[in-house]
């Protein structure tokens, strides 16, 4: 499975943006980029994916890198709900599993 | 839409005692998930199920553990003669095989305490 890199932890301020990294240098061409995030004492939940092109919803905004080696999900104004571990993943298709790192613990700070 | 339940929240349970965990996924999702997660750890795969069919299995699922979907609906993960190092969070999930990205939605998992 081609593997992720994400800091281990970052703290950001209530109501700012939050931008988080992921490197993927080894990613192919036909790997998906998702994001999924863990509440404390909740199971993950998707927030995003995406293959090329920058993605918006109503969760967050995926920033793809041109060569697709990094990715950045970003939190437009951060808010105490949104403190959780943050997981980058690739995934070859749509129906694949998914296989989870370590993630990124994000600290909201009031 | 309900979500995934998982039964129990909880279960504490001596060594060498035999678990069993249900996990109801969402109605119309044809995929199952099975996980654990130790604490500090992302979520380790397990198993999956499309309907009825086990499709894979991980190397963690040793022979103690069995899991089934005998009518492709609710799941169950068998643990026999659990150990102290089976203590973690079992979590479930499921998905719909061809819908647009076909997220994985959990539910809020099992937690096992083996003393």
């Amino acid at each position: 499975d081609a593997k992720t890199t994400q800091p281990n932890s970052m703290e950001s301020n209530e109501e700012e943006p939050v931008h988080l990294p992921c490197n993927h240098s080894t990613i192919s061409g036909t790997d998906y980029i998702h994001w999924y995030r863990q509440l404390p004492s909740q199971g993950p939940e998707y927030v995003i994916h995406g293959l090329t092109s920058n993605v918006n919803n109503r969760m967050a905004s995926l920033a793809i890198a041109e060569d697709r080696k990094s990715s950045t999900l970003i939190l437009h104004r951060a808010t105490l709900r949104d403190a959780a571990v943050y997981y980058c993943i690739l995934r070859m298709n749509r129906d694949d599993k998914i296989i989870f790192g370590k993630g990124t613990r994000l600290h909201i700070l009031p | 839409d309900t979500g995934v339940s998982q039964d129990p929240r909880h279960k504490i349970t001596k060594r060498g005692q035999n678990v069993t965990f249900r996990c109801d996924p969402i109605s119309e999702h044809n995929r199952l998930y099975w996980y654990r997660q130790t604490l500090g750890q992302g979520p380790e795969f397990l198993t999956y199920f499309q309907n009825e069919a086990q499709l894979e299995k991980s190397r963690l699922l040793s022979d103690r553990f069995s899991a089934e979907r005998p009518k492709g609906s609710f799941s169950t993960l068998e643990i026999q003669r659990t150990e102290q190092g089976d203590s973690a969070m079992y979590l479930c999930a499921s998905s719909l095989t061809g819908a647009e990205n076909s997220p994985l939605h959990f539910g809020n998992g099992t937690r096992l305490t083996v003393t």
